[in-house]
């Protein structure tokens, strides 16, 4: 099935481990988006790419890194796992700039200890 | 500035009545408005969007809402409420053209349905 696919769904981290989250579209979509989800604050956009080699921060960059090799992989790399970072994230992709919403992966479920 | 508010964090409705989520924006543009759903322990769907056409929204699974100018409003209804639409429900406000990632999420609307 087309879509988002986030993998792992769960993880569990001990601090300063280092990890990366893998997301994957296959729509050929330009842009995609990483939000962290955390109850009481919303969605919060970590980063962002509006196609492949160009990346932009997000509301709450620190911590973590992003690349666009392809038009298709957006992975999250978490530098060094800290208990502030326990929350869902979300991979997010959109066909471009135009009144387009955007398709979301089913999340991964993150716990650092 | 653009923003989004959810007028109600929680709303409870008896299976069978009627929906309403409401929702109010400011935006200093004519906006794209979207309402997703979220399912428990699931990924967020999109469940319609205005984008200037017609002002009356038809969405998924019997959902629609309307954009009010005049009220800043586009809040969602849907005539008959089905357990299946337990969830939490947000609406989010963006530019028509969003060269960037210039989308709002408002904080979200639980709604449980009472059989």
């Amino acid at each position: 099935n087309a879509g988002v696919t986030q993998t792992p769904k769960f993880q569990v981290l001990k601090t300063g481990q280092s990890m990366t989250l893998q997301c994957a579209q296959d729509m050929n979509h330009e842009y995609m988006s990483w939000y962290r989800q955390d109850p009481g604050m919303g969605l919060r956009l970590i980063h962002y790419s509006v196609g492949a080699g160009i990346t932009d921060q997000g509301e709450v960059p620190n911590g973590y890194n992003v690349s666009r090799s392809t038009t298709e992989d957006f992975p999250l790399r978490l530098l060094s796992a800290a208990p502030s970072q326990t929350s869902v994230y979300f991979c997010a992709s959109r066909l471009g700039p135009l009144n387009y919403g955007y398709t979301f992966g089913s999340g991964t479920r993150l716990t650092v200890v | 500035a653009q923003s989004v508010t959810q007028l109600d964090s929680h709303v409870s409705v008896s299976e069978g009545t009627p929906v309403l989520l409401r929702c109010n924006y400011s935006s200093s543009y004519s906006p794209s408005l979207f309402w997703y759903v979220q399912h428990p322990n699931k990924g967020l769907q999109l469940l319609l969007k205005y984008t200037s056409a017609a002002t009356l929204v038809k969405g998924i699974n019997g959902f629609e809402a309307e954009f009010k100018k005049s009220e800043t409003s586009f809040h969602l209804t849907k005539p008959s409420a089905h357990m299946s639409d337990a969830a939490e429900y947000f609406c989010v406000v963006s530019p028509p053209i969003n060269t960037g990632n210039q989308f709002y999420f408002g904080t979200g609307t639980s709604l449980t349905v009472i059989p």
